[in-house]
């Protein structure tokens, strides 16, 4: 059974320039959730999606904004990136419905240059 | 609001000493809590998780108590391996509205032979 997968790994932009990310929850799950992690800081919620729709939102810009599919993957997808945006970008998945722990991917590194 | 506080590292011991990382938080209603691991470059792993209270997590010889008298769920192991070197974020993940995940600043380990 795969657990949280995102991709890509790795990935470097400039900035002004857009990025997508992508991220296929843990089998059976329903909810997905995105968190951005600077170096050396905590992971900060961005956003949570469920039955499609963004249900919860962080203190994030517009710059960020999501897509959840009808197989419950997700995207994250940031415009105008800022340097500021470089950071581990974590995906995690849960079932809504539920005291149910969120399971982690291993995140998508971003530099923005 | 919601918070997590956990004390400052990072904490350096020897192997097989004691070792208690404190974490209190501050939660409207009856939060679940959390430990999470993360090792250098990667994303996060639960440790361990308590959803009410006077509950106890444990995990790898880790073990954490929820205590609501003391709104505190600490970390403790009786004996560290170098392999324990990581950085470890206490959390609680709401259980009304979107269900969202707030982290503590993280505390991190280092392990010495």
């Amino acid at each position: 059974d795969a657990g949280v997968t995102q991709s890509p790994t790795h990935l470097i932009k400039t900035r002004g320039q857009q990025v997508t990310l992508r991220c296929s929850p843990k089998s059976g799950h329903d909810t997905v959730s995105w968190y951005q992690q600077a170096l050396g800081q905590e992971p900060q919620f961005i956003f949570q999606y469920y039955e499609e729709e963004e249900r919860q939102r962080g203190n994030f810009p517009d710059r960020f904004s999501g897509h959840q599919f009808p197989n419950y993957s997700s995207e994250l997808n940031v415009n105008a990136l800022l340097l500021g945006d470089s950071a581990l970008y974590l995906c995690a998945s849960s079932l809504r419905l539920a005291k149910n722990i969120q399971y982690f991917g291993a995140g998508t590194r971003l530099s923005v240059l | 609001g919601d918070s997590v506080t956990q004390m400052e590292g990072p904490v350096t011991l020897s192997e097989e000493a004691f070792l208690t990382i404190n974490c209190t938080y501050t939660a409207t209603g009856y939060p679940s809590l959390f430990w999470y691991v993360q090792y250098p470059g990667e994303g996060l792993q639960l440790l361990l998780k308590a959803t009410k209270a006077d509950d106890k997590g444990s995990n790898k010889g880790f073990e954490a108590t929820y205590r609501k008298e003391t709104t505190s769920f600490h970390l403790e192991k009786g004996s560290v391996q170098v392999s324990d070197s990581a950085v470890y974020f206490c959390a609680l993940r709401l259980n009304t509205g979107g269900f969202k995940t707030i982290f503590g600043a993280g505390t991190r380990l280092f392990v010495k032979a």
